[in-house]
């Protein structure tokens, strides 16, 4: 099965800097995948689908890249609200896996 | 879009218990639909897969056998059959909705329900 790693697991940064978080597939996967924000206590969210699509309602600020194995989510002016754990998935084939989840503190 | 769970709840190790996901607002048989779990205090992790036209399913190994995914297209419904249940089993469970009738990215999740399982 294809293992899914994310870095950093956490980071703290200021409000208005530039985040990024890396996502890792230890197989390529083209561009089947996705970015999810999961506030505490609350259901996970889609931001980024297909790598790099921006899903309806989803800030600007938010960014995908990548294909193949790597695979990078960007904050371009992080804001309080952003304050969340995001994790990766694949879907390119079973198993779906999610990453570990990286944790965006302020 | 709306996806309503019921049937969490405490069960003894080697139980049963069987979650089910009512599903509104969209045509329910043309999107491939998964059950999604969170150990407490712990990441996502995907348990099954079902096709939209109910054809094809996928399991993660860690639930390969014991549990089964349904679901019934004439009532909107999603099911998760989890027997032989285990400690490591309990977690706050997610019906979620793909964007396609294949298995592609969630857009829309449940509002999870909690299984414990104990002694």
């Amino acid at each position: 099965d294809i293992q899914m790693t994310q870095s950093p697991s956490s980071l703290s940064a200021s409000v208005g800097d530039r985040v990024t978080i890396t996502c890792r597939a230890s197989q390529g996967i083209s561009n089947f995948l996705a970015w999810y924000q999961q506030k505490p206590g609350k259901v996970p969210k889609l931001l980024i689908f297909a790598a790099s699509s921006l899903q309806s309602g989803v800030p600007s600020r938010f960014s995908g890249s990548g294909s193949g194995t790597d695979f990078t989510l960007t904050i371009s002016s992080l804001q309080p609200e952003d304050v969340a754990t995001y994790y990766c998935q694949k879907y390119d084939s079973a198993p779906f896996t999610f990453g570990p989840g990286t944790i965006v503190d302020i | 879009v709306q996806l309503l769970q019921s049937g969490g709840g405490l069960v003894q190790p080697g139980g049963s218990l069987r979650l089910s996901c009512a599903a509104s607002g969209f045509t329910f048989s043309n999107f491939a639909m998964s059950w999604v779990r969170q150990a407490p205090g712990k990441g996502l992790e995907w348990v099954s897969a079902i096709g939209g036209s109910r054809d094809t399913t996928y399991d993660a190994d860690s639930v390969n056998g014991r549990f089964t995914i349904s679901r019934d297209n004439s009532k909107n419904m999603l099911y998760l059959q989890m027997n032989s249940l285990r400690a490591e089993d309990t977690a706050v469970y997610y019906c979620a909705k793909t964007s396609s009738n294949w298995f592609s990215e969630i857009d829309y999740w449940g509002q999870g329900t909690l299984v414990s399982v104990s002694s």
